[in-house]
């Protein structure tokens, strides 16, 4: 399954909002229900670090201005107010089909 | 404090083997599923391979560029999750990470240049 992410590079004021779309090559939704639609941050330097899984569930820890939503093929991950400490590279991937695919990844800087 | 730490990162030539080691604690890895992943500045983020829970046959699935060079393994005695990289080539060149099969917990990685 092909994940294709965009824009691939966001720059952004700090304050306002961001949105990235991503979109897969299959249906995610799975046999049992579920739809397997993760959102992971890389800051710089840093190993990924998953923010969403199952399209819109926020992990422990992850500030509520992130948000996932989404079905089928088409998902978003959006940042209601952009805050210096979410620069890196957010990526998409889905673990419906095996094996799991991940997107090329959305640079998001500060203008 | 659940944390995975790899090891055993390096530079090895081309058609050679390198053991890479994932060390568990703060968790009990003999009931999880494992994951192997990898990241170039020119793929991106790219799963190698999985290793289910013993109770379910212990068994490995590997992507199509890795399958019969790569073995997963675990030592759940020791806490510990390897992946063998047997005749390697230089599009191997990577961070390698150890991943939980629900990619809530990731290692810090380690990475593997193959070149001579």
């Amino acid at each position: 399954v092909v994940m294709t992410q965009s824009p691939l590079s966001l720059p952004v004021t700090l304050g306002q909002p961001a949105s990235i779309s991503c979109r897969s090559s299959q249906s995610l939704v799975n046999s049992d229900g579920n739809t397997y639609l993760n959102w992971f941050q890389q800051r710089p330097g840093q190993s990924p670090r998953r923010l969403i899984y199952k399209v819109s569930n926020r992990d422990s820890g992850v500030p509520d201005r992130f948000s996932g939503s989404g079905s089928g093929t088409a998902f978003t991950l959006e940042i209601s107010r952009v805050e210096a400490e979410d620069v890196g590279v957010y990526y998409c991937m889905q673990r419906t089909h095996w094996p799991r695919t991940f997107g090329q990844g959305t640079k998001v800087e500060i203008k | 404090e659940v944390q995975l730490v790899e090891s055993g990162g390096g530079l090895v030539d081309p058609g050679g083997s390198l053991r890479l080691s994932c060390a568990a604690s703060g968790f009990t890895l003999s009931n999880a599923w494992m994951i192997w992943v990898r990241q170039t500045p020119g793929r991106g983020l790219e799963l190698v391979g999985r290793i289910k829970r013993k109770t379910e046959g212990g068994t490995t699935d590997y992507t199509a560029p890795v399958q019969g060079r790569f073995t997963i393994s675990r030592d759940d005695s020791k806490n510990t999750l390897y992946l063998q990289m047997n005749s390697l080539k230089t599009e191997d060149t990577a961070v390698y990470y150890c991943v939980t099969h629900l990619m809530d917990v990731w290692g810090k990685g380690t990475t593997v240049t193959v070149s001579s």
